[in-house]
């Protein structure tokens, strides 16, 4: 089973500030990572798939970079709305589907 | 727009069976396949299973292989979870999510999430 660690587990950050959220394969997933963002009490949802293409109607804002191991989400400047848990996940060799432990990013 | 609404969650015993169901719409539901997702109280997110758009493959998360039981009825556009031999540690918010691509590994939409409680 593929392991995904995200670390830190929780990023302060300011309204405004860019936002860099890594994530680490235990092996080579290739491109095969997705990102999403989770809030409480709602659906979490898709914001980028195959490490870099964005999914429909989520802002410019948001992008993914990275191949192999070691993967990034970043969030240019953080609007209000974008603090949340975002999670990675690989589709390499499935199953198993398997998810990062998140990141939280919060208000600083 | 795409819709998934979860239910059937509650409160169990240890050893009870629970059947979820996920009811879709807005898309052509028996042309995708799908996913259930759980994620336990202050935990993060956990794969469960997913069927094939047809029904006839299924796959499963080693944590409920040989307990759990997915299933999907075309006719009505709705997503099944039958959950026997029940655990403490099976407590969490069940969401189905859409493959986002038919088959692709990827989930998207997710519905709101129904909650299962095992407790004695």
């Amino acid at each position: 089973e593929i392991v995904l660690t995200q670390s830190p587990a929780t990023l302060s950050l300011s309204p405004g500030e860019r936002a860099t959220l890594p994530c680490r394969a235990s092996q080579s997933v290739g491109r095969h990572i997705a990102w999403y963002q989770h809030k409480p009490g709602q659906a979490p949802r898709l914001l980028i798939y195959d490490a870099s293409n964005r999914a429909t109607g989520i802002p410019a804002r948001f992008s993914g970079s990275g191949s192999g191991t070691d993967f990034t989400l970043t969030i240019t400047s953080l609007e209000p709305e974008d603090f949340a848990v975002y999670y990675c996940q690989q589709r390499s060799n499935w199953p198993p589907l398997t998810f990062g432990g998140g990141t939280k990013v919060e208000i600083k | 727009q795409v819709q998934l609404v979860e239910s059937g969650g509650g409160v169990v015993q240890p050893g009870d069976s629970l059947r979820l169901s996920c009811a879709a719409s807005g898309f052509t539901f028996s042309n995708y396949g799908m996913h259930w997702v759980r994620q336990a109280p202050g935990a993060g997110l956990e794969w469960v299973a997913f069927v094939t758009y047809d029904g006839r493959n299924k796959y499963y998360a080693d944590s409920v292989k040989g307990r759990f039981t997915m299933s999907r009825d075309n006719s009505k556009n709705t997503l099944y979870l039958q959950m026997n031999s029940l655990r403490a540690e099976d407590t969490a918010v069940y969401f189905c999510a859409k493959d986002y691509g038919g088959n692709s590994g990827w989930f998207d939409p997710w519905g709101q999430g129904t909650l299962v409680t095992v407790s004695s």
